[in-house]
């Protein structure tokens, strides 16, 4: 698959802080996806992404996906406990439908 | 969306055992993959699982080591055969009813 660049690899953030976190790729995208994993489970989509320059928001999650095509962020505003996880960044070439998957952002929040 | 299921959700085995890992779908899907997690690391495509026909593996993944089979729209399997220790990761199904895909509550599966 492409290389996914995701970033941060790890944080440590205060309750009621926002979080951001990011992922680049050498190749073009036509969908970017950020999906997060709880221990024990399997990934839950949060955000699905399709036009260049697009932004959306579900409840305090944003995500955008970049006017290049090549990158997309997500942000977590207001963080509490339950936010914690590992979050996914995944990226769909066109015409395939095969998925790209960052390294993974993992989340720990300090209450 | 979708709602998948996977059995077992956890096991421990034996080294040179195999282990079938089934995934069941509340609708009917063309595309269906397996992915394997390692232990602290990102997801990586096992392979494409086709209905009617042989699964399409990704690169260092072969079937006589993770044979798939895809008897109908709703069901898959995945076997882990002659597992060692470096075969300890979860394993989970994903469907793509649409654009987006969605993941099972995925198979831990410890090789002892």
């Amino acid at each position: 698959g492409q290389q996914l660049n995701q970033s941060p690899q790890s944080m440590f953030i205060q309750e009621g802080e926002d979080v951001s976190m990011n992922c680049t790729s050498s190749s073009i995208f036509n969908t970017w996806l950020w999906y997060k994993q709880d221990p024990g489970e399997g990934p839950v989509l949060l955000i699905a992404l399709y036009k260049a320059g697009e932004l959306t928001s579900n409840g305090r999650l944003t995500a955008q996906f970049g006017i290049t095509r090549k990158d997309s962020f997500l942000n977590i505003s207001a963080s509490i406990p339950s936010d914690v996880g590992i979050y996914f960044c995944a990226g769909q070439l066109t015409g395939d439908y095969k998925l790209s998957f960052g390294a993974g952002t993992t989340v720990t929040v300090r209450a | 969306s979708a709602v998948i299921s996977q059995k077992p959700s956890r096991d421990i085995c034996q080294r040179g055992t195999s282990l079938t890992i089934q995934c069941q779908v509340d609708s009917q899907v063309t595309m269906m993959f397996w992915y394997r997690q390692q232990p602290g690391q990102s997801l990586t495509l096992i392979a494409t699982a086709n209905q009617g026909s042989e699964a399409t593996y990704e690169s260092g993944f072969v079937i006589d080591k993770f044979p798939i089979s895809r008897p109908n729209l709703t069901f898959s399997t995945l076997t882990v055969s002659n597992m060692s220790p470096e075969d300890s990761s979860i394993y989970l199904c994903s469907v793509a009813p649409g654009n987006e895909q969605f993941f099972g509550p995925g198979t831990r599966l410890t090789v002892l």
